[in-house]
């Protein structure tokens, strides 16, 4: 049972434009969202989160949508650079009971971005 | 500030050897995880230290992987005897505390012949 998907495995963008990247999920239990850029030979680096109680986070070139209607979120890069050529995943979390801590991630398959110059 | 070490990087043993992976965290931080990533999909959790407890291993095939952090701190990861599906990326991360954000080390490739 694949708690979070990610239906497209690659993407290929122009420098300057937007990437978008999607990710749905399908555990209603899910809060909290996070997305990871992940280089060769490296491992997985935090880039934005985002909480079930906004649907929209923002860090510079990067903003997370949530649409929880959908279980769907994305990831939208503006503008692109060559240097986001990365596999990004996205990965759900659900609240512990105490309510001050996230339980683990579950991951989706990840999305492949060649940004060209 | 260091980040996450793993060592070794690269790792090729033959189905029914044993393999150990090691990992260090980020000085302080209490929480400590354990991921398995096989090609083409997402990490996926193994095992969830927090100081030298285990807090979630439901997702370690017990009967092969064995995880140990004695001291709360550095953390070793056992496969005995390895299968041909073991062939995958060990990745170790770790967090200042239980829901926080994690940092991944690069993890051990392992092929498993």
């Amino acid at each position: 049972d694949q708690q979070v998907k990610q239906n497209s495995p690659s993407l290929s963008v122009q420098e300057g434009r937007i990437s978008i990247l999607n990710c749905d999920y399908t555990n209603s239990m899910f809060d909290y969202f996070l997305w990871y850029k992940k280089y060769p030979a490296e491992g997985p680096t935090f880039l934005i989160s985002i909480s079930s109680i906004k649907d929209k986070n923002e860090d510079g070139r990067f903003t997370v949508f949530l649409n929880k209607s959908a279980k769907h979120l994305s990831l939208h890069i503006v503008p692109s650079q060559p240097g986001d050529s990365a596999v990004y995943f996205c990965a759900g979390s659900s609240l512990l009971a105490g309510g001050t801590s996230y339980g683990k991630l579950t991951f989706g398959q990840g999305t492949i971005l060649t940004v060209h110059p | 500030e260091a980040g996450v070490a793993q060592s070794p990087r690269y790792k090729i043993i033959e189905k029914r050897q044993s393999v150990a992976f090691w990992c260090n965290p980020i000085s302080g931080h209490a929480t400590l995880y354990w991921y398995q990533q096989i090609l083409g999909q997402g990490p996926k959790l193994l095992i969830q230290f927090q100081n030298n407890g285990v807090v979630d291993d439901s997702q370690l095939p017990k009967d092969r992987f064995s995880a140990e952090r004695l001291k709360g701190v550095d953390s070793t990861l056992k496969i005995q005897p390895a299968k041909l599906e073991d062939s995958a990326v060990y990745l170790c991360a770790s967090s200042l505390e239980p829901g926080g954000t994690q940092y991944f080390g690069p993890g051990t490739r392992l092929l498993v012949l």
